[in-house]
């Protein structure tokens, strides 16, 4: 268990929807990290807050955004879903806020979107 | 941009050792770190490599050659646990929030 905790763990929804997957990091972690995995594309960093403020960015859509909260809770959100956004997405965190070489995973969300 | 190059897949029986090899082109280097993802599973982190030079974990240990651009993650002992994928991921010369990984070796260990 990396200390790191993601909800919900499976999330079924239909074209055109949007959705809320949301992650707490570790306890004094204050960096998040979303990632998202598919069979294709392999792991893909989408972007980082560290403590309330975006710090880098990958390649993600336009579609998809994120926050970092106060209480240094996460949550991305993912709209006009398309059947190519079903992946599993994870979420890490770090203390640091630079070079982060070891993050701390968490279980995962895996959507599915029919 | 950056890349990290490792093979697909790799099959070992138990008890023997397996290496496999990351090499990568950045624009800037900040070193090289091992996960380990089981199936459906979360990664986890294995090691990290700053410098040239052996580190070792107990059954693992991880080699990184700077002026090679090459490193490998070295797994002793297999055992049938150890059947996962494997990636290494560096952080990018342009962000060093961002953590680019590639694509990740299937470690298939048999009895």
């Amino acid at each position: 268990d990396s200390g790191v905790t993601q909800t919900p763990k499976h999330l079924i929804t239909a074209t055109g929807q949007r959705v809320t997957l949301r992650c707490s990091p570790r306890s004094g972690d204050l960096s998040v990290y979303w990632y998202q995995q598919s069979l294709d594309q392999g792991l893909q960093f989408l972007i980082q807050y560290y403590n309330g403020e975006e710090r880098a960015k990958g390649n993600i859509l336009e579609r998809f955004s994120a926050q970092q909260f106060p209480d240094l809770h996460s949550e991305l959100n993912l709209s006009s879903l398309e059947l190519g956004d079903s992946a599993l997405y994870f979420c890490a965190s770090s203390p640091r806020e630079g070079i982060s070489y070891e993050q701390y995973f968490g279980p995962g969300t895996r959507l599915t979107v029919t | 941009g950056q890349s990290l190059e490792q093979p697909s897949e790799v099959t070992a029986v138990e008890g023997a050792i397996v290496q496999i090899n990351c090499t990568y082109q950045t624009s800037g280097f900040y070193g090289l770190s091992w996960y380990q993802q089981h199936d459906g599973g979360a990664p986890t982190f294995l090691s990290y490599n700053a410098l040239d030079g052996l580190e070792e974990t107990g059954r693992f240990s991880s080699f990184l050659s700077r002026s090679d651009s090459y490193g490998y993650l070295l797994l002793q002992e297999l055992q049938m646990k150890d059947s996962a994928s494997y990636f290494c991921a560096a952080p990018s010369g342009d962000s060093w929030g961002k953590l680019q990984f590639g694509a990740g070796t299937q470690v298939v260990v048999t009895p």
